[in-house]
């Protein structure tokens, strides 16, 4: 069975400076990959997923994320913060394309000083 | 378009009781997802629905837990006798396909609180 490590359980980033959040997984193929977004009070809502190809990927509100299958890794960045991405971030992971579950790592929550 | 609908929000029981959590998926939507969110975890799959079937219920513990999606209304997440064990964020989550590959859409949640 796959799992997903977060290593860091809380960050604390000055508005504006970079971010980076660390997601490690275990599964002998390469997975699909998920980054989501929790904020208070609300549901998750995805940011950006990887399945194949191009292992720089795009996402929503200016994220980004690299798959290193060297590493098993799936780190996802932002180069300049806002005050809004204050949130609880999780990392999942899916086995294949039939595998309706998702493993979700126990996240690493993110906060922003001014 | 509305969004996966939870209700309620919260939900407060004490020991014994019965707990029960809805979810309305998005429209158009026929697979129900339910996760559980333990105090500093991840989130945990629980079980997996289509309309009036069960498809995978590997995540669920074996008493007193149960979920079920009728052909009409919403998909339902029982818990009875409840104890303090069970106080967690409840998600429930909806995909058009049931693929992996989907973007899965969360409604915001039930808190709940066992006494």
């Amino acid at each position: 069975a796959q799992s997903v490590t977060q290593p860091d359980i809380h960050i604390t980033v000055s508005e504006g400076a970079s971010l980076e959040l660390r997601c490690n997984y275990s599964y002998g193929a390469t997975p699909y990959l998920f980054w989501y977004v929790q904020s208070p009070g609300q549901g998750l809502q995805l940011l950006l997923k990887y399945f194949s190809g191009d292992t720089l990927v795009q996402g929503i509100k200016g994220f980004e994320a690299e798959f290193k299958r060297s590493q098993s890794s799936f780190n996802l960045r932002k180069p300049s913060v806002h005050w809004s991405d204050a949130a609880e971030y999780f990392c999942a992971v899916g086995a294949t394309s039939n595998d309706y579950k998702l493993s979700f790592g126990a996240g690493t929550t993110v906060t922003v000083r001014a | 378009n509305a969004g996966v609908m939870q209700n309620p929000r919260h939900l407060v029981r004490r020991r014994g009781q019965e707990a029960r959590l809805r979810c309305s998926p998005m429209k158009g939507h026929s697979h129900v997802y339910w996760y559980r969110q333990l105090p500093e975890e991840g989130l945990k799959f629980m079980v997996y629905l289509q309309k009036e079937n069960i498809i995978d219920e590997s995540g669920m513990p074996k008493e007193r837990f149960s979920a079920e999606f009728p052909k009409e209304g919403p998909s339902i997440l029982r818990i009875q006798q409840v104890v303090r064990g069970d106080s967690a964020a409840y998600f429930c989550a909806s995909s058009p396909r049931g693929r992996v590959e989907e973007k899965l859409f969360f409604g915001s949640g039930t808190q709940l609180s066992v006494l």
